[in-house]
């Protein structure tokens, strides 16, 4: 495996369910990130973890609860969900968070909330 | 807030033509300028990068950065249908990387 790589890449999901996406970076990076991509509308930056801690968290509502287990793992655990939350969910990986530096992404998650 | 903003497009240019993406941005200590290329169905890969006022070029690819017209462009010659994709502009403010995304530019090279 290399770059970086989501499970799963489709996801279907009810209001009231409760499941949760993953992500691995094979780069040796020290960030890691969640985006939500919807249609027709700019990447919005969810959370940013640096070295496991949690460093930003943009306003997101709490049934989106990150988990940064070590560098390489990222997890976003979703439960009671709404359907306007159905949206691409890419996670991303960088050297460091801190600055400006490339952002590595992975081939995201597909969710559709019913 | 914190705003980048794209034509949506789609733009579409013959192959062989140049093609040029435009973005400008809200936030005028901005730093770092990126585009990113998003083939549909993939995810965004970096293309370019440019951090001082002027030209930048890489191959094909030709970055310009007006920091006092806060505006980022990109330029793309002798386009080939393999450019069709969706020009992601991004913009660091500095601190963590907490990149801005413009809603990108469609891009359409036609044979």
């Amino acid at each position: 495996e290399t770059g970086v790589t989501q499970t799963p890449r489709h996801l279907v999901m009810g209001m009231t369910n409760k499941k949760s996406l993953k992500c691995e970076q094979h780069l040796g990076h020290n960030a890691m990130y969640w985006y939500k991509q919807s249609a027709k509308k700019p990447l919005e930056l969810m959370f940013v973890y640096s070295l496991e801690e949690r460093v930003e968290n943009n306003s997101v509502p709490s049934r989106f609860s990150p988990e940064c287990p070590n560098s390489s793992h990222l997890f976003l655990h979703l439960h009671t969900l709404q359907p306007e939350d159905s949206a691409l969910y890419l996670c991303a990986s960088s050297q460091e968070a801190s600055g400006p530096g490339e952002l590595f992404f992975g081939e995201g998650s597909r969710l559709t909330v019913l | 807030q914190k705003e980048v903003e794209q034509n949506s497009g789609p733009l579409s240019v013959p192959e062989g033509a140049i093609a040029s993406l435009n973005c400008t941005y809200s936030d005028r200590v901005s730093q770092s300028f990126f585009w990113y290329r998003q083939y549909s169905g993939k995810s965004p890969e970096l293309i370019m990068s440019i951090y001082s006022n002027g030209d930048k070029e890489d191959g094909r690819f030709t970055a310009q950065l007006n920091k006092a017209s806060q505006y980022v462009s990109l330029l793309i010659r002798d386009s080939q249908p393999s450019d069709s994709a969706t020009y992601l502009c991004a913009v660091s403010s500095g601190g963590y990387n907490k990149l801005i995304f413009g809603a990108g530019t469609r891009l359409a090279v036609h044979p």
